[in-house]
């Protein structure tokens, strides 16, 4: 199947800090990528839908300006979490849609984000 | 709005027995069905779908699914697990017209004892 990758996999950060991660789908073209929040032991929450070229959509609930989301090309889609704070700290998982009817999803191995 | 209800949050169950993770969603249109499998601190992998066709999916590791749609029902069925089948499973469901968009149940953890 399509791989997606995220990096970085762990990332401990101060409080106040800005933190970015990177979704890139190795081998396909995403216009669409969907950026999830788990928190342990917990089913995924979409945050965001990103698509190439345009504004992502949020969710209701998720902060815009905190959760800053830009996908500047086909491969590759990002996640910065700005002034990070320790309720911050989750696991982020970021998925790529192949193309096709059904568009079948493809996750990335997700990017657990401890802020102290 | 669609939502997924997986009765269980957590499954035990011995090696070689077999295993039964239920799921039922509710949604006012026609839906995609899913299965994922997380191992810890890990994305999630397709165990299986349901597009369209034949109600009895089969996915990877011996794993299968069926769809019920009278009752909203995507159950997964393993006839014989593994100490390797340990990890949380989650039921998702998507809107056809909806750009793929996966709504997730709340997942069930299968402990595989030996």
């Amino acid at each position: 199947g399509a791989v997606v990758s995220q990096h970085p996999s762990w990332v401990i950060c101060k409080s106040g800090t800005s933190v970015k991660i990177e979704c890139r789908s190795l081998d396909f073209q995403a216009t669409t990528m969907f950026w999830y929040r788990q928190f342990p032991k917990q089913s995924l929450m979409l945050m965001a839908t990103s698509n190439e070229g345009s504004k992502a959509t949020y969710e209701q609930g998720v902060e815009k300006d905190k959760f800053l989301i830009n996908h500047a090309s086909l491969t590759l889609s990002t996640l910065t979490v700005t002034s990070a704070h320790p309720e911050d700290s989750s696991f982020y998982i970021c998925s790529a849609r192949g193309t096709g009817e059904t568009g079948e999803l493809f996750f990335g191995e997700g990017s657990r984000l401890t802020v102290l | 709005a669609q939502s997924v209800t997986q009765l269980d949050s957590q499954v035990p169950v011995f090696e070689e027995a077999p295993v039964e993770l239920r799921c039922n969603y509710s949604s006012s249109v026609s839906v995609y069905l899913f299965w994922y499998v997380q191992y810890p601190n890990q994305g999630l992998q397709l165990l299986l779908k349901y597009l369209s066709g034949s109600t009895l999916v089969k996915g990877i590791n011996g794993f299968e699914a069926e769809f019920n749609k009278s009752q909203t029902s995507f159950h997964l069925r393993k006839p014989s697990v593994h100490i390797s089948d340990t990890a949380e499973y989650f039921c998702a469901v998507s809107i056809k017209a909806a750009g793929n968009k996966l709504t997730f149940g709340g997942g069930t953890r299968v402990l595989v004892k030996p």
